[in-house]
């Protein structure tokens, strides 16, 4: 089982439409969850982070944390073909590496239809 | 946040020969850390460069093949040593921000021939 996974897509979805981006991780104990917005060519870029269960907003932009469940989600509203790239979730302060360890998924292509 | 500088942003080299890549941030940070990314996938740690003390290097990744040096706590180096066609790939620097957030330069694409 991978520690942190998603699913690689391509996730297409039409502009004007909520892109759901989705991410599971292993390390029950972990404390801190990242998305990472990554074009093609350029290096990651942090976008959003969370700490504690509930939804995070951030303009269009919505992190949803439920550790229960070892699941975390980006929501995108209003997509826009500028959105497409690859999102890389990725998790920290678990037991892993002792709790200095962020580990990243694999990404999920995201691609905005005009 | 923080601004991470990367030299070169891309180079060309022969087989066996050495590239070393620089890494500067405009403040100071404890944590650094380097990666690799090869087309298409997902980001590899390399090695975690704290200020201080010697680098530590994940699995399948050896100090004499990736040198690391981490002098003060704004700069650090990667070293791609007797490089082969297999270390083609884009090399990135990040550092921790307190607690866990992470930043990356914008890479060195590395192409070895």
């Amino acid at each position: 089982q991978k520690e942190v996974e998603q699913n690689s897509g391509p996730l297409s979805v039409p502009e004007g439409a909520i892109a759901s981006l989705n991410c599971t991780y292993s390390d029950r104990v972990s404390q801190s969850f990242f998305w990472y917005r990554q074009y093609s060519g350029k290096s990651p870029e942090l976008i959003m982070s969370i700490y504690s269960n509930g939804d995070k907003e951030d303009g269009r932009f919505t992190a949803q944390l439920n550790k229960a469940s070892q699941y975390v989600s980006l929501l995108i509203r209003d997509s826009q073909p500028s959105d497409s790239a690859t999102y890389l979730c990725a998790v920290g302060g678990g037991l892993s590496g002792g709790y200095q360890k962020v580990t990243f998924g694999t990404g999920t292509k995201l691609q905005v239809i005009p | 946040s923080a601004v991470i500088s990367q030299k070169p942003s891309r180079d060309i080299c022969q087989r066996g020969t050495s590239l070393t890549i620089q890494c500067q941030v405009d403040s100071q940070v404890t944590m650094m850390f380097w990666y690799r990314q090869q087309p298409g996938q997902s980001l590899t740690l390399i090695a975690t460069a704290n200020q201080g003390s010697e680098a530590t290097y994940e699995s399948g990744f050896v100090i004499d093949k990736f040198p690391i040096s981490r002098p003060n706590l704004t700069f650090s180096t990667l070293t791609v040593s007797n490089m082969s066609p297999e270390d083609s790939s884009i090399y990135l620097c990040s550092v921790r921000i307190a607690p866990y957030e992470q930043y990356f330069g914008p890479g060195t694409r590395l192409t070895v021939t």
